[in-house]
């Protein structure tokens, strides 16, 4: 079965960086578009980005539209989120998600 | 951008009796290639979204048939026809017709009385 495994978020100063990872299972990663949607604490989902099947195209939300960067690994199965200039607004637990499947998300927290 | 608003956004039921989630949308969600991609996830406390319903109507494997979508343009509903305490959770609508961005609804907490 699908399974989506996100790791790499932790606590970090404003203005910082962390590289956000998803490992993926389950089906064939190289034919599918792959997205990262946040939540806030206590608040609704957001859209972050989406990445084609071939890496070759990307768009994002545009709360990080020049700061977060996505990319994908397609010989390890693996989703990236590099989330640069990290603001105090940014602290969100950060699922990818594929066919419908969601992981279990990685959370970040930005605090000085 | 489409804006996607959920009502009610707190819903309290009882266990056994039906419920009912209206999402509407700013703009149609009518795709060119003659889908409409709209979607219902379920955020049980403390789990990730599950995806439900797809394209409106399509129900997820392993998704109790108790649960159903239907609409259409801009308008859309999600029901539970007999709610059960696993259902307790909030719900969200999703579309997928005019990206990017996908929008979400703000959820809709489904409770028990």
């Amino acid at each position: 079965q699908v399974h989506l495994v996100e790791s790499g978020g932790g606590v970090v100063q404003p203005g910082r960086s962390l590289r956000l990872s998803c490992a993926a299972s389950g089906f064939t990663f190289s034919s599918y578009d792959i997205n990262w949607v946040r939540q806030a604490p206590g608040k609704g989902l957001e859209w972050v980005a989406v990445i084609s099947y071939d890496g070759s195209k990307k768009d994002y939300g545009d709360s990080v539209k020049g700061r977060f960067i996505i990319s994908r690994d397609n010989s390890k199965n693996t989703l990236y989120l590099q989330v640069n200039s990290l603001r105090v607004e940014d602290t969100a637990v950060y699922y990818c998600t594929a066919l419908g499947y969601w992981g279990q998300g990685t959370l970040v927290t930005v605090s000085s | 951008d489409v804006v996607m608003t959920q009502s009610p956004l707190s819903l309290p039921v009882t266990l056994g009796q039906p419920a009912s989630i209206s999402c509407r949308s700013s703009q149609s969600l009518a795709h060119s290639d003659g889908n409409t991609y709209l979607d219902w996830f379920q955020q049980r406390p403390g789990q990730s979204p599950r995806r439900l319903i797809y394209m409106v109507s399509n129900r997820d494997s392993g998704v109790p048939d108790r649960f159903s979508g239907s609409g259409s343009g801009t308008d859309f509903t999600l029901k539970i026809s007999r709610v059960e305490a696993e259902d307790v959770g909030v719900y969200y609508c999703m579309q997928g017709t005019h990206w990017p961005p996908w929008t979400f609804g703000q959820g809709t907490k489904v409770e028990i009385k």
